[in-house]
């Protein structure tokens, strides 16, 4: 069974650093493409980041030069390394997985972690 | 960046009514169009994708249609757990942009 489980939400001061986790069991990581989606507080989803199959990562500009997408293989996990941190980066962070067809569905998600940025 | 203008933003329906969700991007994405049905506090899940592919496990009643740059989401006969917010997100290039979502509620 494909599952995925975010860990590493929290509340953070605007500025700082954090790492969310995305643990996935019942297939392999490397071998799809994986995003990051987020949802602020009472808002539409938002596209994050991917990293595809090949290694290659793409981002939103919002986050550009601030968010890290990458993967540990022999963990199976994805991760996203968040610095410098605003309010408006304050939102439900969900993983998925894109499914291998056209278009890239994403079929499977986490059960999202929340990121609160606040002083 | 290709922007996706879903409508309506919400919408009132009975149970055993038909709805459409309309879904229309700023430039042609063929057919790199995927809808998702979000329940409250909960994950989106997906429905169609590819435009008119029916992911496993959904039910029948829901179907899309739609390629370039006008896409529709349609439920034959409304369910009571039909009632979520519906997102379109298009894959075509990056970044991949959703629609603002749209609100089924109950009549």
């Amino acid at each position: 069974e494909v599952q995925l489980v975010e860990t590493g939400g929290g509340l953070i001061q605007p500025g700082g650093s954090l790492r969310l986790s995305c643990a996935a069991s019942g297939f392999t990581v490397s071998s799809n493409y994986m995003s990051w989606v987020r949802q602020a507080p009472g808002k539409g989803l938002e596209w994050v980041s991917i990293t595809y199959s090949d290694g290659s990562t793409h981002y939103t500009d919002s986050v550009k030069g601030r968010f890290t997408i990458s993967r540990d293989n022999s963990k199976n996990t994805l991760y996203l390394q968040m610095n410098s941190l605003r309010a408006e980066d304050t939102a439900v962070y969900y993983c998925a997985r894109s499914r291998i067809a056209v278009a890239d569905p994403l079929d499977y998600w986490g059960h999202g972690t929340l990121v609160t940025v606040s002083s | 960046d290709i922007q996706m203008a879903q409508s309506p933003s919400s919408l009132s329906a009975s149970v055993g009514d038909r709805v459409t969700i309309t879904c229309r991007a700023s430039q042609s994405i063929n057919n790199y169009l995927n809808w998702y049905q979000q329940k409250p506090g909960k994950a989106p899940k997906l429905l169609i994708y590819a435009a008119s592919s029916l992911q496993g496990g959904v039910p029948s009643r829901f179907s899309g249609s739609g390629s370039g740059t006008d896409f529709t989401l349609t439920i034959s006969s409304l369910q009571p757990e039909d009632f979520a917010s519906y997102y379109c997100q298009q894959t075509y290039s990056i970044p991949y942009t959703f629609g603002q979502g749209t609100k089924l509620e109950i009549k």
